[in-house]
């Protein structure tokens, strides 16, 4: 599966939009993006994935450029429960398990 | 049930001794993920069941971990002869077919080793 690349942690105010990105230079034509985040003593949970197209779900947006060497997660209105670390992940859709890296730690203030 | 299941919550125990860990995954969900994440840490991936086929133990670290999956259902990892660094959350992962985006996980046992 390719790596990924993600700042180690970043800050966002409450309620403005977090930009989340993510370097993925060696990605493969089947591989996807996918988002998960981890709160505080909690396990992970997904946010979103896309292929080549943009994304949007209830919970953020994904943009995914033309060549998909690179990602960036979208929060438009970032809330403090939003406080947590970020995993972009790539991979097949039929692969084997999910390879957690670093992530961005997102820390939303008031 | 609705979610991933994980029991127990926390356990304590001494070093040398042996300890169970279990998981209940979502009904349907073929696939299952065993993780342990140490404090600060990321996420290191153990061991993965897919159906009825032969489990993916290379993320196992040592002899002393083990993991069974009994009817394609409940999972239990068992760590034979705990040392102090064993101690760390252990997630239990389950998804549909292992797709990438169906990743719901438990809310992990914090196993401690003193």
């Amino acid at each position: 599966d390719a790596k990924t690349t993600q700042p180690t942690s970043m800050d966002c105010a409450e309620g403005r939009a977090a930009n989340l990105p993510c370097n993925h230079s060696t990605i493969s034509g089947n591989e996807y993006v996918y988002w998960y985040r981890q709160i505080h003593s909690q396990g992970p949970q997904y946010i979103i994935h896309g292929l080549k197209n943009n994304e949007t779900n209830e919970m953020a947006s994904l943009i995914i450029t033309e060549d998909r060497k690179s990602s960036t997660l979208i929060l438009p209105h970032a809330t403090l429960r939003d406080t947590a670390v970020y995993y972009c992940i790539v991979r097949d859709n039929a692969g084997n398990m999910l390879t957690f890296g670093g992530g961005t730690r997102l820390m939303v203030k008031p | 049930g609705a979610g991933v299941s994980q029991s127990p919550s926390n356990k304590v125990t001494e070093k040398g001794k042996d300890v169970e860990l279990r998981c209940d995954p979502i009904s349907g969900h073929t696939a299952l993920y065993w993780y342990r994440q140490s404090l600060g840490q990321g996420l290191e991936f153990l061991i993965y069941f897919q159906g009825n086929s032969a489990p993916d133990k290379s993320g196992l670290p040592s002899d002393r971990f083990s993991a069974e999956r009994t009817g394609g259902s409940v999972s239990t990892l068992t760590i034979q002869r705990t040392q102090q660094e064993d101690s760390a959350v252990y997630l239990c992962a389950s998804s549909l077919h292992g797709i990438g985006y169906g990743y719901t996980f438990g809310s992990g046992t914090r196993l401690t080793v003193v």
